[in-house]
């Protein structure tokens, strides 16, 4: 049982450029949740994915943007790259949260490590 | 909006010895999480609280969720070299779990 992999696992770009990260949700999941953390800081939620819809969406700017796929698979694209970019870029996987109080936990994948110069 | 906020950011154990993490919320939740990140990994789910008051162990760890439902702590007893690593709490708004900064354990044999 595959878990959440995501591709690539090291980019880097230069300022301006444009980039698009993909995800794969682990099997039987069917949200996905995409986060930046950088260095030494906690993961920042971006957006959130569900039935091929942003259903939430973080404190970032309109050039980060995301899809999911009808095979739950998601893609993250952020244009104009900015040096500040540069973190680990993370997306995890979930069952769609029930009404209750309780959760499905996240499940991480490795990440991909933008590097912006 | 909601902030969840951890401390301390940084925790040096000897080995063998105990330690405690808290974690803050501006608001109420609906429930905490708690993850671990070993250097270079990514965040792994621990365990997940959701009743006031509410504790659990996993072994060596005490995880407790306070009466409020605004705050959390984790306990380690004992810590070994195995403990190393960030640990965040995560506390639900809507869709999106908020995550902390994160205590990082660094462990002296």
């Amino acid at each position: 049982d595959a878990g959440v992999t995501q591709s690539p696992t090291h980019l880097i770009k230069t300022r301006g450029q444009q980039v698009t990260l993909r995800c794969s949700p682990k099997s039987g999941h069917d949200t996905v949740s995409w986060y930046q953390q950088a260095l030494g800081q906690g993961p920042q939620f971006i957006f959130q994915y569900y039935e091929e819809e942003e259903r939430q969406r973080g404190n970032f700017p309109d050039r980060f943007s995301g899809h999911q796929f009808p095979n739950y698979s998601s893609e993250l694209n952020v244009n104009a790259l900015l040096l500040g970019d540069s973190a680990l870029y993370l997306c995890a996987s979930s069952l769609a949260p029930g009404q209750g109080s309780y959760n499905s936990p996240l499940h991480f994948g490795n990440g991909t490590r933008l590097t912006v110069t | 909006g909601q902030q969840v906020m951890q401390i301390p950011q940084y925790q040096h154990v000897q080995e063998g010895e105990d330690f405690t993490t808290y974690c803050n919320s501006s608001t109420t939740l609906s429930n905490i999480q708690w993850y671990k990140q070993r250097p270079g990994g990514h965040p792994v789910f621990l365990i997940q609280l959701v009743k006031s008051g509410e504790v659990k162990k996993q072994k060596r760890l005490t995880f407790q969720f306070g009466e409020a439902k605004k705050n959390s702590s984790l306990h380690i007893t004992a810590t070994q070299t195995t403990d190393v690593g960030t640990y965040f709490c995560a506390g639900r708004n809507d869709y999106k779990l908020s995550f902390g900064a994160g205590t990082t354990v660094t462990v002296r044999a």
